[in-house]
């Protein structure tokens, strides 16, 4: 079955440095793997997927993501971390067995602080 | 744009009463999808419908029904509701797959349910 972890609860940065939000994923087949990002009392907004091709995915509002085969890895990275980037963040997977649908991970709380 | 649109934004049930979330996109996608958002769970599969016409189980489909009332319209009803269904509710809209594409999915901005 397809799954993805997020293996952290909470991810701390101050403003200006880089910030990683880590996944790891576990499919039969070719990942489909996809970031979502999610604002207070929002719906979830679609940053970036990998479908196939390069291994370094560019999304939106300058987050980027690394595909990495070997380690099963799909982590999400911006160089500079910005106050408005705290957010909730979740990596998905297509989930094989219901059409486009997308199969979750729990979330990671990113806070960016000044 | 609207995109996907989610009517209640808020509700407050009883145990046993019933209610039909309601959704709505103007993208023209095929596919359309009900979730549910618990603290520290992720959002989880409900019920989806691949194209107009068609609707599947997802993940936690127990105590819910879905309609596809026409290609932009997808409901989600809870017959006799339980406190355990207090939660967010996500709809969402995604293009068909075709071939190996995967198209981003559209969410609206949910429904809080809460059932006493």
């Amino acid at each position: 079955a397809q799954s993805v972890a997020q293996p952290e609860d909470q991810v701390n940065v101050a403003e200006g440095n880089p910030l990683t939000v880590k996944c790891t994923y576990s499919v039969s087949g070719n990942p489909y793997l996809f970031w979502y990002v999610q604002y207070p009392n929002r719906g979830l907004q679609f940053l970036l997927k990998y479908i196939t091709g390069d291994n370094l995915v560019k999304g939106s509002y300058g987050f980027e993501a690394e595909f990495n085969k070997s380690q099963t890895s799909f982590h999400l990275k911006k160089p500079s971390a910005l106050v408005s980037d705290s957010a909730l963040y979740f990596c998905a997977v297509r989930d094989g067995r219901a059409g486009t649908a997308l199969i979750f991970g729990k979330g990671t709380t990113l806070s960016v602080s000044s | 744009n609207a995109g996907v649109t989610q009517t209640p934004k808020f509700q407050v049930l009883k145990t046993g009463q019933s209610m039909t979330l309601q959704c709505a996109q103007d993208m023209n996608h095929n596919s359309m999808y009900w979730y549910r958002q618990d603290p520290g769970m992720g959002l989880r599969l409900i019920y989806y419908s691949a194209s107009e016409g068609t609707t599947d189980k997802g993940e936690v489909p127990n105590g819910y029904n879905v309609s596809r009332l026409n290609k932009r319209e997808f409901s989600l009803r809870l017959e006799s509701a339980a406190p355990s269904q207090t939660s967010v509710y996500f709809c969402a809209s995604s293009e068909s797959d075709r071939g190996a594409s995967g198209g981003p999915q559209h969410f609206g901005d949910g429904t809080r349910l809460s059932i006493l």
